[in-house]
């Protein structure tokens, strides 16, 4: 079974309007991360956000926040006020047993949301 | 500044033809893994290691070998390479816990 799932190939958005991405994962460690990550067409890998399961409140960076509920386990990405710049692929990843740093620290990818921004 | 370093970027070969792509990070991270990218198939693990002298098969392990002498090297080595593993492939490296740092990345072609 898929340990996450994005089931948005690809969206599009207008620009400066907020747009959520969603993400469903399934794990039965209680102890877990949940990333995402932004690809645009040059190829780079960059982190966007991080939550913890036992983060009590929802993670924001600047324009970015996740939607974490925990026991629907989802992980939306919401952007808010869309750019051009925004336009790429978004994965969703998530590494289990991250309390105590006891994993192997594997890190799962979805399949990604390919995002594209109208002007 | 911190960064983990793919060589090379881009890469033609023929099939047969033993190849490694180097990966190297100045962070002092235990934690290193190796991914192959596919279009509609997302980023699958092809080895990870823990530390030094420790390695571990990820999902996708056929056909790849790596090793781990040193801390701050992971180089992914295809000693075939077969057409199949015409991908983009990335090196990541962690702390146990907190976000992965990627590399640039290398376009890999076997013809």
């Amino acid at each position: 079974a898929q340990k996450i799932t994005q089931t948005q190939p690809g969206m599009f958005v207008q620009e400066k309007e907020a747009v959520t991405l969603d993400c469903t994962y399934d794990t039965s460690d209680p102890s877990y991360g949940l990333f995402w990550y932004k690809q645009p067409s040059s190829g780079e890998m960059i982190f966007l956000i991080y939550q913890g399961s036992y983060d009590q409140q929802n993670a924001t960076e600047g324009r970015y926040s996740l939607n974490f509920q925990k026991a629907r386990k989802s992980a939306n990405l919401v952007i808010s006020a869309s750019q051009l710049g925004d336009s790429a692929m978004y994965f969703c990843a998530m590494r289990e047993g991250t309390r105590y740093g006891g994993s192997q620290g594997n890190l799962i990818f979805g399949k990604g949301t390919k995002l594209s921004v109208k002007p | 500044e911190a960064q983990v370093t793919q060589n090379p970027r881009y890469l033609i070969t023929v099939t047969g033809k033993k190849l490694t792509v180097t990966c190297s990070q100045n962070m002092n991270h235990e934690y290193m893994s190796w991914y192959r990218q596919d279009p509609g198939l997302g980023l699958r693990q092809i080895y990870y290691s823990m530390n030094v002298e420790v390695t571990d098969k990820g999902d996708v392990p056929e056909g790849y070998k790596v090793s781990r002498k040193e801390k701050r090297n992971f180089p992914l080595i295809l000693e075939s390479p077969s057409p199949n593993q015409t991908s983009l492939y990335f090196c990541a490296s962690s702390l146990r816990r907190g976000e992965a740092f990627f590399g640039q990345g290398t376009r890999l072609t076997v013809v």
